[in-house]
């Protein structure tokens, strides 16, 4: 079994600059949610993607955009970044119909914004 | 709206002590709640959740509706119980929303 693995692991953009984050998910998930976690605070949902739909989203801009493949891995979009953008961003993954409810989360991707 | 909060985020006991880590919340409906944990360069796991009414590690969290609490306890801390606690409410299908978390610190 494969867990959630998430990609590239830190980068540094500049402030107006687009970027994409990466996600696969684990083995036999079918949904991918994705977190902000800004520094000393808890997680924030931004959105989630089941069967290749949004099916949810948090307080979060239309510049924040995603996506789901077939393959049920994931990528986070984020244009026109702001400073406040700067945050770990976390993946985590669950089966959807499934008896567990357990999301499983990737190590996550550090954003730096200057 | 949705809301989790810790009120603590900082809290040290001894070894052997007992452990309570608070967690309140708002939520209108029926709330699905969750213990997360993040151990020191490990990603984020899930600890319990309210309704296996399961232990995990010594572990134990109860679901008071009336005073809107879901506090994690343990009767006997353990040096390898220090960890970033996270209190976690889902908005259904699995949408959480967090606490600020707690950094619970066992001292030898």
């Amino acid at each position: 079994e494969t867990g959630v693995t998430q990609s590239p692991t830190h980068l540094i953009k500049t402030r107006g600059q687009q970027v994409t984050l990466r996600c696969s998910s684990q083995s036999g998930h079918n949904t991918v949610s994705w977190y902000q976690q800004a520094l000393g605070q808890g997680p924030q949902f931004i959105f989630q993607y089941y069967r290749e739909e949004e099916n949810g989203r948090g307080n979060f801009p239309p510049r924040f955009s995603g996506l789901q493949f077939p393959n049920y891995s994931s990528e986070l979009n984020v244009n026109a970044l702001e400073l406040d953008d700067s945050a770990l961003y976390l993946c985590a993954s669950s089966l959807r119909g499934g008896s567990s409810y357990e999301q499983y989360f990737g190590p996550g991707t550090r954003l730096t914004v200057t | 709206a949705q809301r989790v909060t810790q009120p603590e985020k900082l809290l040290s006991v001894f070894k052997g002590a007992p452990v309570e880590l608070k967690c309140n919340y708002s939520y209108s409906g029926s709330p699905e709640l969750f213990w997360y944990v993040q151990y020191s360069r490990q990603r984020l796991q899930l600890l319990l959740r309210h309704i296996s009414r399961e232990s995990i590690k010594g572990f134990t969290a109860d679901l008071n509706k009336g005073e809107t609490s879901f506090h994690l306890k343990k009767p006997f801390a353990q040096e390898e119980d220090s960890a970033m606690y996270y209190c976690a409410l889902s908005r259904g299908a699995q949408k959480l929303v967090f606490g600020q978390g707690t950094r619970l610190t066992i001292n030898p």
